[in-house]
Parts: C-alpha cells; structure tokens; sequence
C-alpha cells in the first residue's frame, strides 16, 4: 500500500543551522505531496505542498521539491530559528482510492539557542 | 473566524464507557476526517467522510464509529471495544477529497482511560 518514511528524530540543532528532514514515499499513481507542522499541543499546520514532479513548495524558508526519480520530498531550511522547533509530518495523497492523506511518522526537530 | 473545533480538549474515561468527541466546523468543506496520533507513529487514519451521510473505514476503525448527518459535523465515539483508546484524536476537513486538497486541522482531543 501506499506510505510514507521519515527518518527518526529527534533532530538537534542550533540556531542558525541547515536542517534538512528526509522524507520518501512509496504509492500506486502520482501522489501529491505535503509537509505539515505540529507545534507542542496543537493540531497541524500545513507548510508547504507540491503536486507534480518537479515542483518546489516554499514557506516561511522552508523548501521541498518532489523528486519522482528518487521517490523523495526532503524538507530543508537555510537557518532555523528557536521557534522553529516543532514536530514535521510528511504526507501523501492520491486523487484515486481513498482520498485521504498518508503521513509519516513525524519528526521532532529541536533548535537551541 | 473559520476553522475546524473539537471538544473537549481533554477526557478521561474510565474502562468499558463508551465516549463521543465532538468536530464541528465552519468552512463549509465537503470532507472530514478523524485520525489518531500515538508517539512515535504519526497520525493513523480512523474515519473519513466525503459527503453528509456517507463515511468509509480508514486502517484502524476497530472499535470506533461516526455519523455524518451534518455537513458541518462529524464525530466520534471510542468504543468499549476499543482495546487501547488513551490517545491524541485529531479531526480535519478539506473542501473536498482529492489529490490537491488541504486539511485544515483542530487542536486535537487528548483521551486518557483510567
């Protein structure tokens, strides 16, 4: 079936570093792809989306571009700040089937200061 | 202001009681969703419903059920037969069910079974 695999957090950084998050998928059909954001005790947020190979989502200095080849969405960031620290989900969505976003398993990304 | 609120925040409940969890919204989307968030294993999907009086199983509906008589409400009742309930429910809504649509998320509902 279709899903999605992040790698393991927690990722520590501090402030100012690159992040990357890896993040790949396996699905029947060309899926669109989603980062979404967990702040502690909240629902989540949407970040960022792309729906077609190639394409490059791009929010508050967050940047994914989905990679068909390598079957990838891998979240960067230039420099983090503190208040980026939050828990990142990746997600997948097929307009066939069921119709409803896969997610990964998260991963918690703290920044110090 | 738009969104999507669920009630309560917090419950306990204790073992054999069955409990609803309340999702309202007012965004007037089509689709609603209900999924469950352990630690460590994201969010898994429960329900889901893509039109008033219509919902499909998602992987883990053991033990739960909904309605959807409302275009604006969809809830949730855990089950006694639900064996391991204490979790973090999330509810979410998109304007329709497809491959570009953005769920838009409550702030969650946390169950814990005493």
């Amino acid at each position: 079936g279709d899903s999605v695999t992040q790698m393991e957090g927690p990722v520590t950084l501090s402030e100012e570093a690159f992040l990357t998050i890896n993040c790949t998928y396996t699905a029947t059909g060309y899926p669109s792809l989603f980062w979404y954001v967990q702040y502690p005790g909240e629902g989540l947020q949407l970040l960022l989306k792309a729906t077609k190979a190639d394409d490059k989502g791009s929010n508050k200095g967050f940047e994914a571009t989905y990679r068909k080849e390598t079957t990838s969405f891998h979240l960067e960031k230039g420099s983090v700040q503190v208040s980026d620290s939050a828990v990142y989900f990746c997600a997948l969505s097929l307009d066939t089937g069921r119709r409803a976003l896969t997610f990964g398993s998260g991963t918690r990304l703290q920044v110090q200061p | 202001d738009g969104g999507i609120t669920q009630s309560p925040k917090y419950l306990f409940r204790k073992e054999g009681q069955n409990v609803t969890l309340s999702c309202e919204q007012n965004l007037n989307h089509d689709a609603m969703y209900w999924y469950r968030q352990d630690p460590g294993q994201g969010l898994r999907l429960i329900y889901y419903s893509q039109i008033v009086n219509d919902f499909q199983k998602g992987d883990i509906a053991e033990g739960y059920s909904v309605s959807r008589e409302k275009k604006e409400s969809f809830p949730l009742t855990v089950t006694s037969a639900q064996k391991n309930p204490t979790a973090f429910y999330l509810c979410a809504s998109s304007i329709s069910a497809g491959t570009t649509g953005e769920l838009f998320f409550g702030e969650g509902s946390r169950l814990t079974v005493l």
